[in-house]
């Protein structure tokens, strides 16, 4: 079966600019999560839906941060406007019937 | 608070050797999940090992196994026979089942095998 699939895999962007990423989790996996993982730490939960519907947004700083899942399946996740801090890889993962499955992370650098 | 402590920053061990990467867990629900996973440098994440915490034998997977101790709140991963590929960044994380299913990280340990 396929991965969770995630584009783009780098992106380069300056303070100030809008960001973009996409995921497409592992077909009928309900579950979909975005982490943020800053070099030389463990990944962190932004975002968790279930399905179309949020489950758990705490962490994710909404005022420059938002995601969405349209009809269930696919998700985006936004940064406008980006600051230096967010420099990070961006995982997305769908959730099996113990782990999740990641995808191969985005790897965002904020100049 | 849920966390999870990885306290080895980094590890060698020599290839075909056994290692034991460290990890320790706090919650005070009952029902709870625990994982391990390998991110090389190229970045994904890749699951090795899951061990829930009503399972009453410890978890092994191939050359990956478990070292489940609740009593003391760890859940230590165990190599054997190392290989040369095994170096990576290695994470323990726990799912609390009763907070929608996410994940909580360790900050990780870099393993390094030698030849």
């Amino acid at each position: 079966e396929a991965g969770v699939a995630q584009s783009p895999r780098y992106k380069i962007i300056e303070k100030r600019q809008s960001v973009a990423f996409w995921c497409n989790p592992i077909s009928g996996h309900a579950t979909l999560y975005w982490y943020q993982q800053i070099l030389g730490q463990g990944p962190k939960l932004l975002i968790q839906f279930q399905n179309n519907g949020v489950v758990d947004d705490s962490q994710l700083p909404k005022d420059r941060f938002s995601a969405e899942r349209l009809k269930g399946v696919d998700s985006t996740l936004k940064i406008q406007p980006a600051k230096l801090e967010d420099s990070a890889v961006y995982l997305c993962a769908s959730r099996g019937p113990y782990e999740q499955y990641f995808g191969p992370g985005t790897r965002l650098t904020v100049t | 608070a849920q966390k999870i402590t990885q306290t080895q920053p980094g590890m060698f061990v020599q290839e075909k050797e056994a290692v034991t990467l460290d990890c320790t867990y706090d919650t005070s629900d009952p029902s709870y999940g625990l994982f391990w996973y390998k991110q090389p440098s190229s970045g994904e994440m890749i699951f090795l090992i899951y061990q829930g915490s009503y399972d009453q034998q410890n978890a092994t997977e191939g050359r990956y196994s478990l070292n489940f101790q609740k009593a003391r709140k760890s859940a230590n991963l165990v190599i054997s026979a190392s290989q040369l590929g095994d170096s990576a960044m290695y994470f323990c994380a726990m799912r609390v089942d009763n907070q929608g299913g996410k994940l909580i990280f360790g900050q990780g340990t870099e393993l390094s095998v030698k030849p």
